[in-house]
């Protein structure tokens, strides 16, 4: 079973960018599409956008003009870029393995914006 | 792009049998069978329970079943247990290519 887990800074101020990694393990990165979803606190889910393993995107229209989500296939990791945050962008950050729905999740990690 | 409609919230008594609800447009849930649903208990990542409408991955138990009519899919929860309380949220593919999650239902059981 595929095995995800993100890591990052907790804390990020406004204005700057948050940045996330998604290491794959127990399986390649290949061959599959991988996402990023958000929730803040309290709220419900929200889609970020995805990657294929090749490098072709697609992101939340709500966010595509912030939002770069690459991968490194010699890593087995993806990654999130969110610039110019806000403290609407404080959430829990979680990366998953996606078709059409997401099979695989990681545990989650908390990014809190604030200066 | 919108988020789905869910009830906020849906309670059964233990053994008895609950429905949430997910309500899209043509452009998402009615256009594609690619509406699939998550658990997700407090603190913990969500956990996908049935996938393309109707489909239950590996180890979920077969209380929970989904479907769709037009627009709008349903999760079903037979045979309700004190572990079912829980957030579940309907996700769908959409003709954008893109991926959208319902506003989430909370089911208590009583």
């Amino acid at each position: 079973q595929v095995q995800l887990q993100e890591s990052g800074p907790g804390l990020v101020k406004p204005s700057e960018t948050l940045s996330l990694t998604c290491t794959v393990s127990s399986g390649s990165i290949s061959s599959y599409y991988w996402s990023w979803i958000r929730q803040p606190p309290g709220k419900g889910l929200e889609w970020i956008g995805y990657i294929f393993f090749s490098g072709s995107t697609n992101y939340n229209p709500s966010l595509r003009s912030r939002v770069t989500i690459s991968v490194d296939t010699s890593k087995n990791q993806f990654s999130l870029k969110l610039s110019s945050v806000t403290a609407a962008d404080t959430a829990v950050y979680f990366c998953a393995r996606v078709s059409h729905y997401f099979d695989s999740w990681g545990q989650g990690t908390l990014v809190t914006v604030s200066s | 792009q919108s988020a789905l409609t869910q009830p906020a919230s849906v309670s059964g008594s233990p053994g008895q049998s609950i429905t949430v609800s997910c309500t899209g447009t043509s452009s998402d849930v009615g256009g594609y069978d690619y509406v699939s649903w998550y658990q997700q208990h407090p603190g913990k990542a969500p956990r996908l329970m049935i996938y393309e409408v109707g489909n239950r991955p590996s180890g979920v138990s077969n209380r929970f079943s989904g479907s769709k009519s037009g627009n709008t899919a349903s999760l079903t929860i037979s045979g309700l247990q004190a572990d079912d309380e829980a957030d579940y949220y309907c996700s769908s593919y959409t003709t954008s290519s893109t991926l959208v999650f319902g506003t989430g239902t909370k089911v208590t059981v009583l």
